[in-house]
């Protein structure tokens, strides 16, 4: 049973637009969540956190945004460039476990 | 240094061999994880060591054996595998906070398996 899923396996942006990567979740537990880049024949990449005492997290130009309500987070990428091309998947974890589940990915192309 | 390494890069066995893969990092985490990965799949979990010792075991086969010898390695050992095993496998390590809450996790880059 997928616990965290990412519904768009991929998505096209022109450069200098916003990217808009979404997930969702179905356990209540998670408190913890990431999004991790990925490119062909490397590990993932840590990308940005965001714990549930919040529903914001910035960092240069991504941000995510966490819904706890709607079980929902979303990861903006602005502005997009062509090095962000890879594949995206969201994870999250619950404090009292030790493990991390992870979405199927969302395959990003950023057209020059 | 912020580098989980992993070796070899790539491996091809056949069916009677048995392989090692070897993972290390020196961040001074204590959580170190095996995932197997599938094309166009998100990470597996197959296993979890918290303080060198084996935490989760997520129903992996027998063929599979994960050995943590320091904090700082972790092996992943291979016995008649199979060619539906054939994968990219990947070494993870985080920090354990205060309360046992494992961090976000760091990956290596790999090692792409194929099994004839």
């Amino acid at each position: 049973d997928q616990q965290v899923k990412q519904n768009s396996p991929s998505l096209s942006v022109q450069e200098g637009r916003i990217s808009i990567l979404n997930c969702d979740y179905t356990n209540s537990m998670f408190d913890y969540f990431l999004w991790y880049k990925k490119y062909p024949a490397e590990g993932p990449t840590f990308l940005i956190s965001i714990s549930s005492i919040k529903d914001k997290n910035e960092d240069g130009r991504f941000t995510v945004f966490l819904n706890k309500s709607a079980k929902h987070l979303s990861l903006h990428i602005v502005p997009s460039q062509p090095g962000d091309s890879a594949v995206y998947f969201c994870a999250a974890s619950a404090s009292t476990g030790n493990q991390f589940y992870f979405g199927t990915g969302t395959s990003l192309t950023v057209i020059p | 240094d912020t580098e989980v390494t992993q070796t070899p890069k790539h491996l091809v066995m056949g069916m009677t061999n048995k392989k090692s893969l070897k993972c290390e990092q020196h961040m001074g985490h204590r959580a170190m994880y095996w995932y197997k990965q599938k094309a166009k799949k998100p990470p597996e979990l197959m296993f979890v060591y918290s303080y060198e010792k084996l935490s989760i075991n997520e129903s992996v086969p027998s063929r599979f054996s994960p050995e943590c010898p320091n904090s700082s390695l972790l092996n992943l050992h291979l016995h008649a595998l199979q060619p539906e095993d054939s994968a990219l496998y990947l070494c993870a390590s985080s920090q354990i906070a205060s309360g046992g809450v494992h961090n976000e996790q760091f990956f290596g880059p790999g090692t792409r398996l194929t099994v004839l």
